[in-house]
């Protein structure tokens, strides 16, 4: 079965410092794959994508992502974190049942940054 | 460029109510998809709208239903709610119904079922 995985619920870092957020998808084609931001009482930012091409992508607010086939993983990465980027991060791939297109979201990653 | 819009932001109903949300896509996008968020969970799937047509739905029963409208504007109706209905309800609008370039999220709809 297709699905996502984000095996850190809470991840706390001190500003300034790199951030490595982990996603592992379950998919059996060439998977499009997405990292969504939250913040409280909002919707979901796009941050990046991946479908094809360069496996490392760069998206908003300084963050990148790194697609490893062999791994199953598309970890998002910050070299110095923002006080301003605490929210819940959730990573998505791109699915396509008998016609039917959606993504199947991760259960996120709620970011705490200290000052 | 416009985003997402939905509406209302806060509603609260009783069990067994009827309740009717409303997104209005952003400009040339085709194609509304509506998940449901429950309180610490991501997303999940209740179907898709592309001109006009139900282009596909997620494991939901029929009490939840939709349309779009010719200017590609949506509606998600719950029927007989429960209390497991309590979510935020997300919007999002595409160029098309596979999304490759990525959703655009309205800020969603919080119901409260009680």
């Amino acid at each position: 079965a297709q699905s996502v995985t984000q095996p850190d619920i809470h991840i706390t870092v001190s500003e300034g410092a790199s951030l490595e957020l982990r996603c592992n998808y379950s998919y059996g084609a060439t998977p499009y794959l997405f990292w969504y931001v939250q913040s409280p009482g909002q919707g979901l930012q796009l941050l990046l994508k991946y479908f094809s091409g360069d496996t490392l992508v760069q998206g908003i607010k300084g963050f990148e992502a790194e697609f490893k086939r062999s791994q199953s993983s598309f970890n998002l990465r910050k070299p110095s974190v923002h006080w301003s980027d605490a929210a819940e991060y959730f990573c998505a791939v791109g699915s396509s049942t008998s016609g039917t297109y959606k993504y199947i979201f991760g259960t996120g990653t709620r970011l705490k940054v200290l000052a | 460029e416009t985003g997402v819009t939905q509406s209302p932001t806060h509603l609260i109903k009783t069990r067994g109510q009827q309740v009717t949300l409303r997104c209005s896509s952003q400009s040339g996008h085709n194609t509304v998809s509506w998940y449901q968020q429950a309180l610490g969970q991501g997303p999940q799937f209740i179907f898709q709208y592309y001109r006009e047509e139900e282009n596909g739905r997620g494991n939901f029963p029929p009490r939840f239903s939709g349309l779009q409208f010719p200017n590609y504007s949506s509606e998600l109706n719950v029927n007989a709610l429960e209390l497991d209905d309590s979510a935020l309800y997300l919007c999002a609008s595409s160029y098309d119904p596979v999304a490759n370039y990525g959703y655009t999220f309205g800020s969603g709809t919080r119901l409260t079922v009680v």
